[in-house]
């Protein structure tokens, strides 16, 4: 069964450290998501592309953070720099499409921790 | 707005127990509903969905009924396993829109 990969599974970092966040969603998933999940919280939607196209980053806090789906394929977040209110796990999730019926996969995260 | 609220955890119950997780949800229009289920250290998996009223989503012995009267979609098991034991997350998709709104999840332990 195909499924969503994140790299790294973990990551530890210092403030003001610049940390980047792979995904790659299931093949033929035109759209992806980064999602934010604080520790005894659910996810909350960070950014959503479309192809290669964000459709959604009005969550996305622009001043350090930055997504990119360069072909329209996999997908890199980047925090920089992070501070201590980053540490989280990020998950990453893919669908065909934008309907909201259509079911969105995630993969296993990567969990952040900022010292 | 839109949101979803679940009944706060943790939940602990003794196998073989009857286990009802509440969800109730806040939204215009008719929302696709969701369940997903997070095991330690994993990802979210769906467990469950339904896309209009008195819709049942099942699976792996959990139901869950889209109850437009109420606005809930409680999910709902007759005999719990220790291997169920995890973190239980309701969802809805407003519609016309692609965005997931989550609850807080509910943890649930199951005790042999």
């Amino acid at each position: 069964e195909a499924e969503v990969a994140q790299s790294p599974r973990y990551k530890i970092t210092e403030k003001s450290q610049a940390v980047a966040f792979w995904c790659d969603p299931i093949s033929g998933h035109a759209t992806l998501y980064w999602y934010r999940q604080i520790l005894g919280q659910g996810p909350e939607l960070l950014v959503q592309f479309q192809d290669e196209s964000v459709v959604d980053d009005s969550q996305l806090p622009k001043d350090r953070f930055s997504a990119e789906r360069l072909k329209g394929v996999d997908s890199t977040l980047k925090i920089q720099p992070a501070e201590l209110g980053d540490s989280a796990m990020y998950l990453c999730a893919s669908n065909r499409d934008r309907g909201s019926a259509d079911t969105q996969y995630f993969g296993p995260g990567t969990r952040l921790t900022v010292l | 707005g839109n949101s979803v609220t679940q009944m706060e955890g943790p939940v602990t119950l003794s196998e073989e127990a009857f286990l009802t997780i509440n969800c109730t949800y806040t939204a215009t229009g008719y929302p696709s509903l969701f369940w997903y289920v997070q095991y330690p250290g994993e990802g979210l998996q769906l467990l469950l969905k339904a896309t209009k009223a008195d819709d049942k989503g099942s699976n792996k012995g959990f139901e869950a009924t889209y109850r437009k009267e109420t606005t809930s979609f409680h999910l709902e098991k007759g005999s719990v396993q220790v291997s169920d034991s995890a973190v239980y997350f309701c969802a809805s998709a407003p519609s016309g829109t692609y965005k997931y709104i989550f609850g807080t999840g509910t943890r649930l332990k199951v005790l042999a």
